[in-house]
């Protein structure tokens, strides 16, 4: 079946430019998670949604980094007002929490901020 | 001091050759996980312990929660099993904390 898809696979943008990056869950998954990877930096958890609940919030940045789920499925991150240490790849997961505890992993999306 | 430590960050081994790679951390936890990343970025769940051992094919997962620590071995190790190998752990709540990777280079 299908993966967790990611899009755009890459963004170039300018400072000060506002972003969108888009997640696609696999079908049925209850939970999803962002994660960024700075380069030669390991990843960093950003947020959580799990079900309808209210989301973890507790790793994004600053408040220039927001993200919604709609209808418990598709999901976007946004950033605002980019910074060149924005610059990273920016990867989503999902779940069936309570099911399994594996994350399954989207290809990414690689962020280039100018 | 990170809250997970991974050894070595980098190994370079002889196809066949048996490797171990070690994760230590220092935080209570429910759950563990070894992430293998190929060139090209894609994340691919191997394992998740809470206790024991696992075998998948070549790959064996230990985790020994008293002294918090793990190890993934490669038995028989490839040039395909050449990735980034990545111990993540899950303290009491949802969220995963990384280490920063083992590169792995499997040499024909």
């Amino acid at each position: 079946g299908a993966g967790v898809s990611q899009s755009p696979s890459n963004k170039v943008t300018e400072k000060g430019k506002d972003v969108e990056l888009r997640c696609d869950p696999i079908s049925g998954h209850t939970a999803l998670y962002w994660y960024r990877q700075s380069l030669g930096q390991g990843l960093e958890f950003l947020i959580y949604f799990q079900g309808n609940s209210a989301p973890d919030k507790s790793g994004l940045p600053s408040d220039r980094f927001s993200a919604e789920r709609t209808g418990g499925s598709v999901s976007t991150l946004t950033i605002q007002r980019t910074q060149q240490e924005d610059s990273a790849v920016y990867l989503c997961a999902s779940n069936n929490r309570g099911i399994t505890d594996t994350q399954y992993f989207g290809p990414g999306t690689r962020l280039t901020v100018l | 001091k990170n809250e997970v430590e991974q050894s070595p960050q980098n190994l370079t081994a002889q196809e066949g050759e048996f490797i171990t790679i070690n994760c230590s951390y220092s935080v209570g936890i429910s759950a563990l996980h070894w992430l293998q990343q190929h060139p090209g970025g894609g994340i691919v769940s191997l394992f998740m312990l809470s206790s024991g051992k696992k075998k998948h094919g070549r790959l064996i997962a230990t985790i020994n929660i008293q002294e918090k620590h793990s190890s993934l071995h490669i038995t028989a190790s490839h040039p395909r099993d050449s990735a980034v190998y990545i111990c993540a752990v899950r303290p009491n709540t949802d969220k995963l904390i990384f280490g920063t990777g083992t590169r792995l280079q499997v040499f024909p």
